[in-house]
């Protein structure tokens, strides 16, 4: 069974702490996506990545940062996080080689900052 | 730019009721179409998808969609609604310049009434 886990369902910090957010795929996909998910508003993509170390800015990149060190694993950063990143974050995964290919989901991670 | 516009953000009817879940996109090409479900506290998990071999597509649980190009439409039809059915809906097109990437609808939620 294909599987995408996050590290954390739910997650609770304070502003201005740094946040890390992991996400890890068992089908040796290469691409890798961060959304955010919020009420009316859809999925929006922070950031994605094609191949080990290779990062794009997604649609709202500010305040997020990422890494891909291994093809497996892409955590997402919060620098200093503020209560506008309130959010459900999702991480998803594709094979590459065509446009159609089936994004995975992870179940998401719900991160509260106060 | 590819955009996908889902009308109405929830939609509620009756046990054993048509559903129908509508998407509009806008494309310049012929698009790469998804339509993807969210159960509560669960990430996203394909439903179906077009990529041009038959106009009408068939998907799980017994939803089928399709696309019509005169429309621009690519709507999500179920003959007979179930409480399980209950959840969020999201259409999707894959974005042609930049292979695997998807840009979200902004999601219908789905109500079943017993």
């Amino acid at each position: 069974d294909v599987k995408v886990t996050q590290s954390s369902r739910y997650l609770v910090k304070r502003t201005g702490e740094k946040v890390f957010l992991e996400c890890v795929q068992d089908m040796d996909h290469e691409n890798m996506f961060w959304y955010r998910q919020d009420p009316g508003l859809g999925l929006r993509l922070i950031y994605f990545s094609y191949d080990v170390k290779m990062k794009e800015k997604g649609d709202i990149p500010e305040g997020y940062s990422v890494s891909r060190e291994k093809k497996e694993r892409f955590s997402l950063i919060l620098e200093s996080a503020s209560t506008n990143q309130t959010s459900m974050y999702l991480c998803a995964s594709s094979s590459s080689g065509a446009p159609y290919n089936e994004q995975f989901f992870g179940p998401g991670t719900r991160l509260t900052v106060l | 730019a590819q955009s996908v516009t889902q009308l109405g953000s929830h939609v509620s009817v009756s046990e054993g009721a048509l559903v129908l879940l509508r998407c509009n996109y806008s494309s310049s090409v012929p698009p790469y179409l998804f339509w993807y479900v969210q159960y509560p506290n669960q990430g996203l998990q394909l439903l179906l998808k077009y990529t041009s071999a038959a106009t009408l597509v068939k998907g799980i649980n017994g939803f089928e969609a399709e696309f019509k190009k005169s429309e621009t439409s690519f709507h999500l039809t179920k003959p007979s609604a179930h409480m399980s059915d209950a959840a969020e809906y999201f259409c999707a097109v894959s974005d042609l310049h930049q292979g695997g990437k998807l840009i979200f609808g902004q999601g219908t939620e789905l109500s079943v009434k017993p």
